[in-house]
C-alpha cells in the first residue's frame, strides 16, 4: 500500500515570497490533516479536510495561509506571504474517520 | 494549546534497558495514541488504546491508561539502538461528531546508546 506521499521535501524562500506544499493522500482516506511542526516542538494542526470540505481550520493563520482539497483527494497547502516564524516542517497526515493518522515524510521550509 | 504533555522531555539509557515515558492530558478523551518520530522523518503510528482499556501490548511495547488520573505511560523493553526517536502521545477527544481532532504533545527525545 502507497503512504502518503508529500512534495517538494525541502524548500528555502526569502520572505514575503510564496511557497505551496502538495499532498497525495492513502487512496480511500477521507480524512487529510496539514500539521506544522517547529523545532522541537509537537505537531501542531492548522486544518482538517473531511473528504473536501474543512472540519477545523481553528488555527490557520488566515491572512497568510491557504489550503484547498480538490475533489477529496490531494491537497495543496500555501503560504503567502511567508515570514520568517513559518520555518518549520509541514507534514501531512492522512486517515479514515476516528483511525491512526498516517504522516507523509513531510516538507521542510526555511524562510530566510 | 496542547492536550498531552509527555514526561520527561528527554531520556538518555543504554541498551537493553527499559524506557518509560508518560503523558498527562485535561480533557475526557475517546482514545490515546502513541507515534514515533526519527529524525527528519514523518511520524509512525505505535499504538492505540481506548479510554474503556486499561492496558495494551504490542511486541515490546505496553501502553497503559489511568483515566482517573487523565495520565499514560509508553513503556519500551529491551531497548535498542533503533528505538532512538522522539515519542509522542495524542489524543483524540470524547465529543462526536466530524470534528475528530488529534491533538499531539511535545515530546519526548529518547536516545538509546550502544
Amino acid at each position: 500500500e502507497a503512504g502518503v506521499a508529500q512534495s517538494p521535501r525541502y524548500k528555502i524562500i526569502e520572505k514575503r515570497q510564496s511557497v505551496a506544499f502538495w499532498c497525495n493522500p492513502i487512496s480511500g482516506h477521507a480524512t487529510l490533516y496539514w500539521y506544522q511542526q517547529i523545532l522541537g516542538q509537537g505537531p501542531k494542526l492548522l486544518i482538517q479536510f473531511q473528504n473536501n470540505g474543512v472540519v477545523d481550520d481553528s488555527q490557520l493563520p488566515k491572512d497568510r495561509f491557504s489550503a484547498e482539497r480538490l475533489k477529496g483527494v490531494d491537497s495543496t497547502l500555501k503560504i503567502q506571504p511567508a515570514k520568517l516564524e513559518d520555518s518549520a516542517v509541514y507534514l501531512c497526515a492522512s486517515s479514515t474517520y476516528g483511525g491512526e493518522l498516517f504522516f507523509g515524510e513531510g516538507s521542510r521550509l526555511t524562510v530566510l | 494549546s496542547q492536550q498531552g504533555e509527555e514526561d520527561p522531555q528527554a531520556l538518555s539509557i543504554q541498551e537493553g534497558e527499559n524506557a518509560t515515558m508518560n503523558c498527562s492530558y485535561k480533557t475526557s478523551i475517546n482514545n490515546l495514541q502513541w507515534y514515533r518520530q526519527n529524525s527528519g522523518r514523518g511520524l509512525v503510528h505505535l499504538i492505540l488504546i481506548r479510554s474503556n482499556e486499561r492496558e495494551k501490548h504490542s511486541g515490546r511495547l505496553r501502553v497503559t491508561l489511568d483515566t482517573s488520573k487523565k495520565s499514560s505511560s509508553l513503556l519500551i523493553t529491551a531497548s535498542r539502538a533503533a528505538d532512538t526517536a522522539s515519542y509522542f502521545c495524542a489524543t483524540g477527544p470524547n465529543s462526536g461528531g466530524s470534528n475528530y481532532k488529534l491533538t499531539f504533545g511535545k515530546g519526548t527525545l529518547l536516545t538509546v546508546n550502544p
